[in-house]
This record gives structure tokens, sequence and C-alpha cells, in this order.
């Protein structure tokens, strides 16, 4: 079975530039996450979908990030202008709902870099 | 808010066990899952646990107590390849529409020789 697909794996930008990212999740996974991953920290949750609709987005920074899951499969990621703050690893997961465990896969992650 | 310690860094013997300790206060609690992180790579599903008590798996053990909010996953025969960050994170939606995970900083645990 083939896993979550993401890319690019990495990105070199500066600020004030746009950057897109780009996630497959797991053929059949209904449920779809994408994360923030600052060096030396855990994820942080920036958005969920469920097919392609929004189940959370509450620590989407909604003026500078945006995300759209069109047709409930494939999804973007997009920050429009980044800041220094934004370097991290963008991880994409996804999960199949419904699962007793609803174990969430993780894809390889993109690692931003904005100078 | 949400809140879940686990320490910073680790260090172990090769062959030895240890545990990492996971603390957490959430709003709600539906589920604790560990995982795993490699240097540079993506993190893996190690353990879940919602009921209280020990889940075994091979070498890793993960256990629960609800009422202290509180969890720890114990390697066993540590092997060098074990050497990653091992993440604790909580489900803490009740009615299962989530699934959103709560993450702590992670555990970097170093197996030396």
């Amino acid at each position: 079975e083939a896993g979550v697909a993401q890319s690019p794996r990495y990105k070199i930008i500066e600020k004030r530039q746009s950057v897109a990212f780009w996630c497959n999740p797991i053929s059949g996974h209904a449920t779809l996450y994408w994360y923030q991953q600052i060096l030396g920290q855990g994820p942080k949750l920036l958005i969920q979908f469920q097919n392609n609709g929004v189940v959370d987005d509450s620590q989407l920074p909604k003026d500078r990030f945006s995300a759209e899951r069109l047709k409930g499969v494939d999804s973007t990621l997009k920050i429009q202008p980044a800041k220094l703050e934004d370097s991290a690893v963008y991880l994409c997961a996804s999960s199949l709902v419904p699962d007793r465990q609803e174990t969430q896969y993780f894809g390889p992650g993109t690692r931003l870099l904005v100078l | 808010g949400q809140n879940i310690d686990q320490p910073t860094e680790m260090t172990a013997t090769e062959g030895a066990i240890v545990q990492i300790n996971c603390t957490y206060q959430t709003s709600g609690f539906n589920g604790l899952f560990w995982y795993q992180q490699h240097a540079g790579e993506a993190p893996t599903f190690l353990s879940y646990n919602v009921l209280d008590g020990l889940e075994e798996k091979g070498r890793f053990s993960s256990f629960l107590s609800r009422s202290k909010g509180y969890s720890y996953l114990l390697l066993k025969e540590l092997q060098m390849k074990d050497s990653a960050s091992y993440l604790c994170a909580v489900r803490d939606r009740e009615d299962n529409a989530g699934n959103m995970l709560t993450f702590g900083g992670g555990t970097r645990l170093m197996v030396k020789p």
C-alpha cells in the first residue's frame, strides 16, 4: 500500500514570497490533516479535512495560510506571504474513517526555509 | 487549554530499558498515541491507549492512567536504531468526529553503545 505522498520535499524562499505544498493521502482515507512542526517541537495541527469539508481550522493563521481539498482526495496548503517564523516542516497525514484506532499516517513532510 | 508534557531529552545504554513519561491536561480525552520520529523523517505510529493499563507490542509497551493524566512508553532491549524522538499525542475530542491530536514536544532519546 502506497503511503502519504508530499511534494516538494524541500523549499527555500524569501520572506514575503508565496509557496504551495501538495499532499496525496493514502487511497481511501477520508480524513486529511496538515501539521506544522517547528524544529525541536511536536507537530501542531493546522487544518483537518473530512472528504472535501473542513472539520477544524482553528489553528490555521488565515491571514496568510490557506488550504483546500478539491474532490476530497489531494490537498494543497499555501502560504502567502511567507514570514521568517514559517520556517518549519509541513507534515500531511491521513486516516481511515471509520477505524477503531483512527491512526494517522504521516507523509515525509516538506521542509520550508524562509530567508 | 491543552497541555502535554514530556522530558526533552533522555540517554540510555544499548540493551537497557528506558521509560519515557508523558503527562497531559486536556479538555477531553479519547485516546493517547505514541509516535516515533527519526531525525528528518515522518512520525510513525507506535501505540494507542484508550483504557487504563498496559499495552504490549514486542519490545515496546505503553501504559495509561486516565485518572492521573499520565502515560509512559517503555522500550526494552534498546537498540541503536531506537535513537529517535518519541511523541506523545492526545485525542481530546469525545465525539470521534474530529480525531484531532495534540502533540507534546517530543522526547529525544539517544542510545549509546
